[in-house]
């Protein structure tokens, strides 16, 4: 199973950041997303499809369809730089998405 | 606030085990699962597998061969061992918490990250 995500994004300051992540039957499994920015370790931004752990800004939010889940950063600022990941669950196997490096630029 | 801390050997030989343990502190209840997944550079996440408190394991496919992750509930500590590694299990290690709810689960917090180098 596979998760495929952009291998990169760019965005300007202030602007909406949509990032993508697509697999078979995605619709049918929770998706997850995390953000690891450059030297750190990854932080949780969403799970369940779309819920936020209460440490993360209204400014992250994401939805899942039937093609694709999606990750959306509202008015982009620099330190939302660096990598993405979508992750899912198949056959109790845990699949993360190849990351998407975002720049803000 | 439950915190996790990766510890063990930064450089490992070719064909030798790699050894890591993740200590646990905080606010858990015994009952959590507990994962080791790793950041090979210039590749993405994988996960290497997960361990719940009764003992149980689950391991990815590609590694099961190769791992075992256990636990020691005196020390609130975790272990990995990856026999018989090559420079393809070079990276940055780390040790994070499961939470299991509907249709999927999801890794938080993550420890800070232990790097691995292979080479003799």
């Amino acid at each position: 199973y596979e998760l495929t995500q952009p291998p990169s994004v760019s965005v300007s300051p202030g602007q909406t950041a949509t990032i993508t992540c697509s697999g078979d039957y995605l619709e049918r499994k929770d998706v997850s997303w995390y953000q690891q920015k450059p030297g750190q370790s990854p932080v949780l931004l969403i799970y369940q499809d779309h819920k936020r752990p209460s440490a993360i800004p209204e400014r992250f939010s994401a939805s899942t369809s039937e093609i694709a889940a999606i990750l959306t950063i509202r008015e982009t600022q620099s330190i939302d730089e660096g990598h993405y990941y979508c992750q899912a669950w198949d056959l109790s196997v845990a699949i993360f998405g190849g990351g998407t490096n975002l720049a803000v630029l | 606030q439950v915190r996790l801390q990766e510890s063990g050997p930064g450089l490992v030989k070719p064909s030798e085990t790699l050894s890591l343990t993740c200590s646990v502190s905080g606010g858990y209840h015994g009952r959590e699962y507990w994962s080791w997944l790793r950041l090979p550079p210039g590749k993405g996440l994988e996960w290497i597998g997960d361990l719940y408190s009764t003992g149980t394991t689950r391991y990815n496919p590609s590694l099961k061969s190769r791992v075992t992750i256990s636990g020691d509930s005196s020390k609130n500590q975790f272990s990995l061992k990856m026999t018989s590694v090559t420079s393809a299990d070079a990276a940055v290690y780390y040790c994070a918490q499961v939470t299991f709810s509907g249709a999927g689960g999801w890794f938080g917090p993550w420890g800070q990250g232990t790097r691995v180098t292979v080479s003799s």
